[in-house]
């Protein structure tokens, strides 16, 4: 069974570009959760998307979109990039068990913005 | 309120002891806390977790301790091992929100 798969692993990006991130889930797993880690930082969330809609949003700028595919992979994508949008960026299925919600992150996407 | 306070920073620790990491938060609508462990370059892994209707969950090596009254909860790795060694993450969620909130992480280091 195939974990949390993200896409690239790196990327190297300079101010005012604009990137695309994306994520597969975990099989059966149809709610997908974006992260920001800042270095030494703990995740910050970004969204999370359930049945291709936008549910939840976290203290983002609008320049911070994402999708979600009949297929339940997603895609994080992010406009007119800064320095401080380097970060990794961690994707998260979503499992509900016994009321709780469960993370499942993905090894992330590393995003250097020069 | 949204912040969850997590110390110490980092912490040394000899092979067989006692780690302990620490954990406060002020939103009383949270009822879900969890600890992650994150190695270098991999994504934040679910180790342990507890609702506040108890005061401690165990699995294996690992405790929770939860003090509701206080706003605290602490997670208690015995007889540390050298594997342990990595960044460990608290967490909280409000049910329904969706949002989980981390703590700012402790890395541990345990020597052999």
């Amino acid at each position: 069974d195939a974990g949390v798969t993200q896409s690239p692993t790196h990327l190297i990006k300079t101010r005012g570009q604009q990137v695309t991130l994306r994520c597969s889930p975990k099989s059966g797993h149809d709610t997908v959760s974006w992260y920001q880690q800042a270095l030494g930082q703990g995740p910050q969330f970004i969204f999370q998307y359930y049945e291709e809609e936008e549910r939840q949003r976290g203290n983002f700028p609008d320049r911070f979109s994402g999708h979600q595919f009949p297929n339940y992979s997603s895609e994080l994508n992010v406009n007119a990039l800064l320095l401080g949008d380097s970060a990794l960026y961690l994707c998260a299925s979503t499992l509900f068990i016994d009321r709780n919600e469960k993370l499942f992150f993905g090894s992330g996407t590393q995003l250097s913005v020069l | 309120q949204q912040q969850v306070k997590q110390s110490p920073q980092s912490l040394i620790v000899q092979k067989g002891g006692i780690s302990i990491i620490n954990c406060a938060y002020e939103n009383t609508a949270f009822d879900y806390f969890p600890w992650y462990q994150q190695f270098p370059g991999k994504g934040p892994a679910l180790l342990i977790a507890i609702r506040p209707d108890v005061s401690e969950k165990k699995e294996g090596r690992f405790t929770i301790s939860f003090n509701k009254s206080a706003k605290q909860f602490s997670l208690h790795i015995m007889d540390s091992q050298p594997g342990d060694s990595a960044t460990y993450f608290c967490a909280a969620i409000n049910s329904g929100t969706y949002k989980y909130i981390f703590g700012t992480g402790t890395r541990l280091k345990v020597l052999a």
